[in-house]
């Protein structure tokens, strides 16, 4: 069974909005802790922001924030402001555990395009 | 400071042919990790380690082995290259007690085996 979805088609989106990511996971341990990567059009893995499962608040970093709902087992990404730099593939990865081997699942990923 | 630097950046194979692709780092991580990329999909797991000496199987490791005998290296071997083994392989390693053991990523190594 896929531990992390994400099934969003393409996006298109407008310079200066916001885009939200859609992911939702599955785990039964109580543990985990839930990534988000940015791969642009030139190939690298580049790390975005991090949600642990006993995180009491959602995490924010800069213009990223992730949309953590426990009991729904979504971990959506929010990007604000949308830049022509955020044109790229976006995944989200998943720990399962407090940290053990610290191995990663990753989805599919969701492709988006920004426009002028 | 480098990171984690992966070689070659693209390499062509034939069908039967065998390699060894590169993976160090120079930030005394611990663990480390082998993923392969397919058009299109996610990454998925092939081999990792938690230290020098200690290396175990991860979602796809058939076709694959792995060393480690330093904290810096973590070379993939293929044997026997095959059409399936045609991805965009990413070494990766993280540090036991860090923030959130976030992973930092190589570049990258594109592979086709024709």
């Amino acid at each position: 069974a896929q531990k992390i979805t994400q099934t969003q088609p393409g996006m298109f989106v407008q310079e200066k909005e916001a885009v939200t990511l859609d992911c939702t996971y599955d785990t039964s341990d109580p543990s985990y802790g839930l990534f988000w990567y940015k791969q642009p059009s030139s190939g690298e893995m580049i790390f975005l922001i991090y949600q642990g499962s006993y995180d009491q608040q959602n995490a924010t970093e800069g213009r990223y924030s992730l949309n953590f709902q426990k009991a729904r087992k979504s971990a959506n990404l929010v990007i604000s402001a949308s830049q022509l730099g955020d044109s790229a593939m976006y995944f989200c990865a998943m720990r399962e555990g407090l940290y053990g081997n610290n191995r990663l699942a990753f989805g599919k990923g969701n492709q988006v395009v920004v426009i002028p | 400071n480098a990171g984690v630097t992966q070689t070659p950046k693209f390499r062509i194979l034939k069908i039967g042919q065998s390699m060894t692709l590169q993976c160090t780092q120079d930030m005394n991580h611990n663990y480390m990790y082998w993923y392969r990329q397919d058009p299109g999909m996610g990454l998925k797991l092939i081999y990792y380690s938690v230290g020098a000496g200690i290396t175990d199987k991860g979602e796809v490791p058939n076709g694959y082995n792995v060393s480690r005998s330093t904290t810096e290296d973590f070379p993939l071997r293929l044997e026997l290259a095959a059409p399936s083994q045609t991805s965009v392989y990413f070494c990766a390693s993280s540090l036991k007690g860090s923030d959130n053991y976030g992973y930092t990523f190589g570049s990258g190594t594109r592979l086709t085996v024709v």
